[in-house]
Parts: structure tokens; sequence; C-alpha cells
């Protein structure tokens, strides 16, 4: 596509609930970052992938976050068991190349827990 | 670990008012600096970069920031702002002991009044 595609754009789940956030990259892009904005907070880096491989889980806060990336292109970013502090903006970026050259950002999606 | 601190949260300009925003990081060995802009309803995007060579980076739309090491800062100016400039900027560092990962500030939301 144009752009990085991100799905849903709003979810709201209930605390405890496993949520699944979908990235699609621009197509040809080797890396693809998560990234975290919560309300008031600069962006916190979560994951990158170069490929399907994931060099860098760094930023994951628990082990109730996992991700994936199938093909070299879509991934997926799982929650387990939400908690009300996992309310956030979910941000996806890719990039052509190995390292942070350019990142394309999507637009996001809102998670609401409740 | 690496910490990038934009001091102005907030800032009002009025048009043709210059601007100058803060950013500092920790790390002190050789990085990669930038400044991204998110336009109100729309993605973040790229504003401008600074890799290595001249330490004054142009960017797009009259923006311009300095790299001075000794300071440890990438500071982003405009001589003129517009209306349209309206946005939240975010410096983020990207530095050769964390891989691809780049480390965003918390953000400093202008609004530029007519």
């Amino acid at each position: 596509g144009a752009g990085v595609s991100q799905s849903p754009s709003n979810k709201v789940t209930e605390k405890g609930k496993d949520v699944e956030l979908r990235c699609d990259p621009i197509s040809g892009h080797t890396a693809l970052y998560w990234y975290r904005q919560s309300l008031g907070q600069g962006l916190e880096f979560l994951i990158y992938f170069q490929g399907n491989s994931a060099p860098d889980k760094s930023g994951l806060p628990s082990d109730r976050f996992s991700a994936e990336r199938t093909g070299g292109s879509v991934s997926t970013l799982t929650i387990q068991r939400t908690q009300q502090e996992d309310s956030a903006v979910y941000l996806c970026a890719s990039s052509e190349d190995r390292g942070p050259e350019k990142l394309f950002f999507g637009s996001g999606t809102q998670l609401s827990v409740l | 670990a690496q910490s990038v601190s934009q001091h102005n949260h907030h800032v009002i300009l009025s048009e043709a008012a210059s601007l100058e925003l803060g950013c500092n990081y920790s790390y002190g060995g050789t990085v990669n600096l930038f400044w991204y802009v998110q336009y109100p309803g729309q993605h973040l995007q790229l504003l401008l970069k600074y890799f290595s060579g001249d330490p004054l980076v142009k960017g797009i739309k009259g923006f311009e920031a300095e790299f001075i090491k000794s300071k440890f800062s990438f500071n982003l100016r405009k001589p003129s702002v517009q209306w349209s400039d309206t946005a939240e900027y975010f410096c983020a560092v990207n530095d050769n002991n964390a891989g691809n990962m780049l480390t965003f500030g918390g953000g400093t939301r202008l609004m530029v009044k007519p």
C-alpha cells in the first residue's frame, strides 16, 4: 500500500482480555518497529524486526507483550491479560534500511483498557 | 540507556515569531539525530536528520537544527513560523550501542496563533 496501515484504529477492551494489533508496513520495507505513546509521554520503543526476526526486544514492558512478523511483511502485536496501564496509542513504523534512516509511521491504534 | 529531553512541553507563538525547540540527549558517543513532526490528524513524519558532516542541518518547510556535541544538544529552529507549523514536534536519537532503536523525547506541542 501507499503507507503504513494499522488496524484497528481504535480498540476498547476489558481488563484481563487479550488484544491483537496489526501492522501492514510499506511494501518492500525490511525493518518494522512498534512504539507506544501514552498520554503526555514520548514514544516508548517496544520492539524492532529486521525481516521476520526480532534482534531487539528490549522494550517489551512485560511477558504479557509479544510480537511476530510473517513473510517479512505483516506484524502482530499481542497483549495478553490487558491492564489499564496498557492504555495508549500503539504506533507501527517501517523503513527500507537496516537502520533508522527514515521511519514511516502508521496512524496508530488507540487502545483503551477499561 | 539513552534518554532524550525536550524541556518545552507547550509553546505558543504568533505568526512570524522565531522558534527554537530544545532537545538534549544523554549518550556521549556517536549518535544519529532526528526531528519528527506530527501535524493535527496526520502521521508522524521526518522533518530532518543528522548523521554526520555539517552540524547545521536543513530540513523541510524552512526548519533547521544544529548539532552541538559539547552540549549534547540538537535544537530545532525556524526564523519565522506560520500558522501551518502548528503541530507536535519530537526529537529522537539513535546511538551506536542501541542497534536500531530510536529513542524519542516527550514531544513539544507548538501552537501558532494567526
